[in-house]
């Protein structure tokens, strides 16, 4: 049982247009991270979300935290080639693990 | 950003022979590191916990025999995949904490024949 799921889990889309991923659990976190990764790379943090209700803007990413903190959304605006990746949700457990979600595959077709 | 470096970056070995990978934080010490497993079009999958003069803790399922973690020094944490095997092909990542934060390294490509 994924302690974290995401939808959708592949996305294809023309260049400019806006999508939302989503990342959800059951369970309450302190915090949850949101990181994108390219082929034969590791993965690269965008944003670390921590209040419930929190909204954060990097660019044309905005990222929110659900206000009980069990949920979380990306939102990229006016999508580009550049932002084909696959993005990851993550969470903190005990000992400091962190464990992620299935991912979601962006492809922006130009 | 704290830098975290993987070495070899992709390695090609044969059935039934062992591989090393090593992890190094380079401007930050790291009491903690982690391995992870990442299978084509999957997530990462913790394989296990490496701390620094102590044994590693290993996820359910993750062999130990199997992928022995050596984690020496504070900048150093090491994977060696014994007697590998063509299912043990996987993109190999290692992440260390430094405070709050885990920086990921960019990961080890191994391919099994």
């Amino acid at each position: 049982t994924q302690l974290l799921e995401q939808s959708p889990q592949f996305l294809s889309i023309q260049e400019g247009e806006n999508l939302t991923v989503y990342c959800n659990s059951s369970s309450v976190f302190s915090s949850l991270q949101w990181y994108r990764q390219e082929p034969g790379e590791g993965p690269v943090l965008l944003v670390t979300v921590v209040t419930g209700g929190e909204v954060k803007k990097l660019k044309r990413l905005t990222f929110q935290f659900g206000d009980a903190r069990k949920d979380s959304s990306l939102h990229i605006t006016a999508a580009q080639p550049g932002d084909t990746g696959l993005y990851l949700c993550a969470a903190k457990t005990s000992y400091d693990k962190v464990i992620f979600g299935p991912g979601t595959s962006l492809s922006v077709i130009p | 950003g704290a830098v975290v470096s993987q070495h070899p970056s992709w390695v090609i070995c044969k059935s039934g022979t062992s591989v090393k990978i090593e992890c190094r934080s380079l401007d930050f010490q790291a009491t903690t590191m982690f391995w992870y497993r990442q299978f084509p079009k999957q997530s990462l999958m913790l394989m296990a916990t490496s701390n620094e003069g102590s044994k590693a803790t290993y996820e359910q399922g993750v062999e130990k025999d199997k992928f022995l973690i050596n984690h020496a020094s504070l900048t150093l944490s090491t994977l060696t995949v014994t007697s590998a095997h063509p299912e043990d092909s996987s993109f190999y990542i290692c992440s260390a904490s430094s405070g709050d934060e885990q920086f990921f390294g960019p990961g080890t490509r191994l391919t099994v024949l």
